[in-house]
């Protein structure tokens, strides 16, 4: 069975932080796909990683893909009260094709 | 960005009752549909990938008689699910991939949250 496993699982912290989210497995994944999702609403893609070692920027969040493609990481800079939202990594399994979801990491950012 | 439309966006049913959520691709051909099923505070389980034209593929632990799927054309997968029950209660949420854009990105709709009551 693959598992995305997601740490940490709750982070609240204050606006100006940075904050790194991880999303580690034993499995390889053919891509790697970040979600944020607000309550009452479907997950919104945020990026896509496909190579290993791959960096990706979108404004403050930085994205990683681990060199092995097992694992991957999110970073925000000076987090903002609007990135409060429940994050999910999602890895699109070689064997079956299927979005594999993590376990999610849910972020408050105070004012 | 692809739109993936979900209807109704809540549903309220009574014990016994049998409920149709719709999936609909709006702007592009979706071959494959996925649906999710997600409790309260937790992430998305993979309920079933549906594929135009032909039946649907279960997880394991998902009841195909409860839950059942058809996907009769290539922007539309519907999801029933049979005398609902109190224990049904979920949000539930479709994905599409559109082959023609990506094939690895799925975009997914808005959800659908069914309280059985």
């Amino acid at each position: 069975t693959q598992l995305l496993e997601q740490s940490p699982q709750f982070l609240s912290i204050q606006e100006g932080e940075n904050l790194t989210v991880y999303c580690n497995s034993s499995s390889v994944f053919s891509s790697l796909q970040w979600y944020r999702q607000e309550p009452g609403e479907g997950p919104v893609l945020l990026v896509t990683v496909v190579t290993g070692g791959e960096v990706k920027k979108l404004k403050r969040l930085t994205f990683q893909f681990g060199d092995a493609r097992k694992d991957s990481s999110l970073h925000i800079t000076a987090a903002q009260p609007g990135d409060t939202g429940l994050y999910l990594c999602a890895g699109r399994s070689y064997n079956t094709d299927k979005l594999i979801f993590g376990t999610g990491t849910r972020l408050q950012v105070f004012p | 960005g692809a739109v993936v439309s979900q209807h109704p966006s809540w549903v309220i049913c009574k014990s016994g009752t049998s409920v149709k959520i719709e999936c609909r691709s709006l702007d592009f051909q979706a071959t494959t549909m996925f649906w999710y099923r997600q409790f309260p505070k937790q992430s998305l389980m993979l309920m079933a990938t549906s594929n135009e034209g032909s039946k649907a593929t279960y997880e394991q632990g998902v009841e195909k008689d409860k839950f059942l799927i058809n996907h009769a054309s290539l922007t539309l997968s519907t999801l029933t699910v049979t005398s609902a029950h109190p224990e049904d209660s979920s949000f539930y949420i479709c994905s599409a991939r559109d082959l023609k854009r990506s094939n690895t990105e799925a975009f997914f709709g808005q959800g659908t949250r069914l309280t059985v009551v």
